[in-house]
């Protein structure tokens, strides 16, 4: 166990819904990072939060948005869903982006 | 921008051979370097680590030395093992934005 929690690990959903996918960081952790891994894309940097602010975007769609609430877990909220979609999520915490990420085991989204 | 490269893989080996896995970097400034492994199903766990130059990262067996003069962090290994196979990443930090990762390297050892 990690210490990053990310729920749910599988979720299939149909073309054009949303869904929710959550992260309790690490305790003590400040910053939360999502991240999309597929197959032909690798690891995509999607957005970061740091005590409930947004800190960085990186690849992130407009039909994708996120937060981070006072108890420091985060969510990704994914909308509009396309088949291309279907990746899988990682969430990653940190206290301080030199010291490394620890990962959660991530959500695998399956869009159909 | 900030990019890594990673050798393509799978890289095959037979058990308890040699293991690099080259990893080239351009960024401004001076990074963190990170190599993460990922198993199978799994998510990515932080092996090992350099903050500057000349630093050598170690855990597990592996090792990556942070070679400025030619932006590398080579992973290396004497002598892998079955339970080494895995996706191994390249990472940096410049403390400006998230990690970036390069595209991942599949390591099969075989016994």
């Amino acid at each position: 166990d990690s210490g990053v929690t990310q729920t749910p690990k599988h979720l299939i959903t149909a073309t054009g819904q949303r869904v929710t996918l959550r992260c309790s960081p690490r305790s003590g952790d400040l910053s939360v990072y999502w991240y999309q891994q597929s197959l032909d894309q690798g690891l995509q940097f999607l957005i970061q939060y740091y005590n409930g602010e947004e800190r960085a975007k990186g690849n992130i769609l407009e039909r994708f948005s996120a937060q981070q609430f006072p108890d420091l877990h985060s969510e990704l909220n994914l909308s509009s869903l396309e088949l291309g979609d279907s990746a899988l999520y990682f969430c990653a915490s940190s206290v301080a982006s030199n010291y490394g990420y620890t990962f959660g085991s991530g959500t695998r989204l399956t869009v159909v | 921008g900030d990019s890594v490269t990673q050798m393509e893989g799978p890289v095959t080996l037979s058990e308890e051979a040699f293991l690099t896995i080259n990893c080239t970097y351009t960024a401004t400034g001076y990074p963190s370097l990170f190599w993460y492994v990922q198993y199978p199903g799994e998510g990515l766990q932080l092996l090992l680590k350099a903050t500057k130059a000349d630093d050598k990262g170690s855990n597990k067996g592996f090792e990556a030395t942070y070679r400025k003069e030619t932006t590398s962090f080579h992973l290396e290994k004497g002598s892998v093992q079955v339970s080494d196979s895995a996706v191994y990443f390249c990472a940096l930090d410049t403390g400006r934005r998230a990690l970036t990762f390069g595209s991942g390297t599949r390591l099969q050892v075989q016994p």
